[in-house]
């Protein structure tokens, strides 16, 4: 069972504007989040994380924000630029659980226009 | 970049056959993890290894073994390949980051085709 959903497989904003992507969890044992960006061909990149003892974490234009209570998480990219276009995954880890071993989410396809 | 390599970077092989891939690090890291990307799936966790010979399965890890003779090298054998093992396979190591948080950094991936 999927413990870490991406309900939006693709998402098209501007150059310029807010893109949002949306990560959801079901396992309450997981204390860290990570956002990474794929681009076609290459490894995952780490993006973004965030602890399960913080609410918002902050790198430049990318932000993340966690919400325990209803295991929810976001990244924020503002202002979005074509270059953002990527896939995106949202992973989560349990401390301790498989040597910290990540569980992804199925991944977003953001597509940034000019 | 956390020097990650993995070879080969592409593979065509045929159904029954032994495949090895290798991931070889140069930052002396504990932690080392084999995954598979499929789409619909996302990345799924196969083996990881927490330190040399200290190796344990995954969530998808029916078919394939791992190895870890040396720090920096973690080998995923397909010992007789299918079909179904035909995927994107990443290599990644874990880096200590604040208090007891780890962060996974990946290497550039193997593409496998089983004919």
């Amino acid at each position: 069972d999927q413990q870490v959903k991406q309900n939006s497989p693709s998402l098209s904003v501007q150059e310029g504007r807010i893109s949002i992507l949306n990560c959801d969890y079901t396992n309450s044992m997981f204390d860290y989040f990570l956002w990474y960006k794929k681009y076609p061909a290459e490894g995952p990149t780490f993006l973004i994380s965030i602890s399960s003892i913080k609410d918002k974490n902050e790198d430049g234009r990318f932000t993340v924000f966690l919400n325990k209570s209803a295991k929810h998480l976001s990244l924020h990219i503002v202002p979005s630029q074509p270059g953002d276009s990527a896939v995106y995954f949202c992973a989560a880890s349990a401390r301790g659980n498989s040597g910290y071993a990540l569980n992804f989410g199925k991944g977003t396809s953001l597509l940034v226009t000019p | 970049d956390a020097g990650i390599t993995q070879s080969p970077r592409h593979k065509v092989t045929e159904t029954g056959t032994p495949v090895t891939l290798r991931c070889h690090q140069t930052e002396n890291h504990r932690y080392m993890y084999w995954y598979r990307q499929d789409p619909g799936h996302g990345l799924r966790l196969i083996h990881y290894s927490y330190g040399v010979k200290d190796t344990d399965k995954g969530e998808v890890s029916d078919g394939y073994s791992v190895s870890r003779s040396k720090t920096e090298d973690f080998l995923l054998t397909l010992e007789s390949a299918t079909s179904s093992q035909t995927s994107v396979y990443f290599c990644a190591i874990s880096e200590r980051v604040a208090g007891d948080q780890e962060t996974q950094y990946f290497g550039p991936g193997t593409r496998l085709l089983v004919l």
